[in-house]
């Protein structure tokens, strides 16, 4: 069966502070991969996508980038978080094909002080 | 760019109560999907419709997607505490990107 890891959990870290998320799929190969961003209580917004390892598609102009070193990893980073960045990062992945749903990670609460 | 608006944003009721909650679309879906999230976790989908005017259940769940493909309902019959979280709903769309709605968050109490 396929599994899902994103960690870490929570994380609070300093305005001005580099941040690196790490999320890894198992049981699969070639999945389409994402990174979404929820503000409290409400939608998901599209942050980074990738179909294949080094390809990556960016949706939001931000303070962020994606990485996809593996086929199986999927990394959220950034050289110096605002706090503008703070919320609940979910990574998640899909086979690709039509219509097919989403499998979610636990999610990362990050809180930018 | 596609905007999914659903309603209401909040709603609590009592257990055994009814409910609807909608999302509509800025245009077509290729897809709908709806979701549910409990707090501090990731979503879990629901169902897929795919058709206008479909109609599918889920035990105490059912499903309707308009005629149009441009919006659709969930229903809830006898609401249980277990019913809460936040409802979610998403376009497949194209390209391999989900677009998700603002969410309605629902609370059922005893």
């Amino acid at each position: 069966s396929q599994t899902i890891h994103q960690w870490p959990a929570t994380l609070v870290q300093p305005v001005g502070s580099p941040l690196s998320l790490e999320c890894t799929v198992e049981g699969t190969s070639n999945p389409n991969l994402y990174w979404y961003r929820q503000a409290a209580g409400r939608g998901l917004q599209l942050l980074f996508y990738s179909v294949g390892i080094g390809q990556i598609s960016s949706e939001v102009p931000q303070n962020l980038s994606a990485s996809r070193p593996q086929d199986r990893q999927f990394i959220l980073s950034s050289k110096k978080l605002l706090l503008s960045d703070s919320g609940f990062y979910l990574c998640a992945w899909t086979r690709g094909a039509t219509n097919e749903k989403l499998f979610f990670g636990s999610g990362t609460q990050l809180s930018v002080l | 760019t596609q905007l999914l608006e659903q309603s209401p944003q909040f709603l609590s009721i009592q257990e055994g109560e009814n409910l609807t909650v909608y999302c509509n679309s800025s245009s077509v879906f290729s897809s709908l999907q709806w979701y549910r999230q409990e707090p501090g976790e990731g979503p879990v989908l629901l169902v897929t419709v795919v058709t206008g005017g479909e109609v599918k259940k889920l035990k105490r769940l059912t499903f309707q997607f308009g005629d149009a493909r441009k919006d659709s309902s969930l229903h809830i019959t006898a609401a249980q505490p277990g019913d809460t979280g936040l409802y979610l709903c998403a376009d497949t769309g194209t390209a391999s990107k989900l677009t998700f709605g603002t969410g309605t968050r629902l609370q059922v109490t005893l």
